[in-house]
């Protein structure tokens, strides 16, 4: 069965600073994987994904992630935060259907 | 071009009464998803459509929930009787249907139901 874990309910980041929000995932076969993020009163917005090719994905708003296979992997990064990127973050695993993480509330201080 | 379009927004209701919740995907987007979404949680998958056919109702508790997507366009969700639990956000997704587990999923902006 697939899952995908995201370990830290909350990060909080100064303003400038590199960001990471942790996603590790379980599945049988090739793993899809995703990051969405919802802004309060919002639906999910999607930011990238990882089908095949190069480890590290590139997405919008700067954002990217590395998947990672031996450590199953795909942490979402973002070289320096903005205030406008507090959202909850959320990684997400297909290979039958769209498995979400419980979400990662990020806050970025000014 | 235009996002997902749901209807309502929020919705109160009692307990016991039926509820309705719509859906207008992407242009040229064959596959349609509802999910729920509960506070604190990621969403989960309620239902799968390929244009009008529902290819995954396996996590819609049937006895009081009911979907239909007529002419493989819009779609409608239903809840009939509403029970306290079913308080969430109703979320609905589009994506092209070229390749179920690929494709990006869009997602609507939700229906969140408060039930009294």
């Amino acid at each position: 069965a697939q899952s995908v874990a995201q370990p830290e309910d909350q990060v909080n980041v100064a303003e400038g600073n590199p960001l990471t929000v942790k996603c590790t995932y379980s599945v049988s076969g090739n793993p899809y994987l995703f990051w969405y993020v919802q802004y309060p009163n919002r639906g999910l917005q999607f930011l990238l994904k990882y089908i095949t090719g190069d480890n590290l994905v590139k997405g919008s708003y700067g954002f990217e992630a590395e998947f990672n296979k031996s450590q199953t992997s795909f942490h979402l990064k973002k070289p320096s935060a903005l205030v406008s990127d507090s959202a909850l973050y959320f990684c997400a695993v297909t290979g039958g259907k769209l498995i979400f993480g419980q979400g990662t509330e990020l806050s970025v201080k000014p | 071009e235009a996002g997902v379009v749901q209807s309502p927004r929020y919705k109160i209701i009692e307990k016991k009464q039926p509820v309705a919740f719509w859906c207008n995907p992407i242009s040229g987007h064959n596959t349609l998803y509802w999910y729920r979404q509960n506070l604190g949680q990621g969403p989960e998958l309620l239902i799968r459509y390929e244009n009008e056919e529902a290819v995954d109702d396996s996590q819609l508790p049937k006895d009081r929930f009911s979907a239909e997507r007529l002419k493989g366009v819009d779609s409608t969700l239903k809840i009939q009787p509403a029970e306290l639990g079913d308080s969430a956000v109703y979320l609905c997704a589009s994506s092209l249907g070229q390749y179920y587990s690929t494709d990006t999923q869009y997602f609507g902006p939700g229906t969140r139901l408060t039930v009294l």
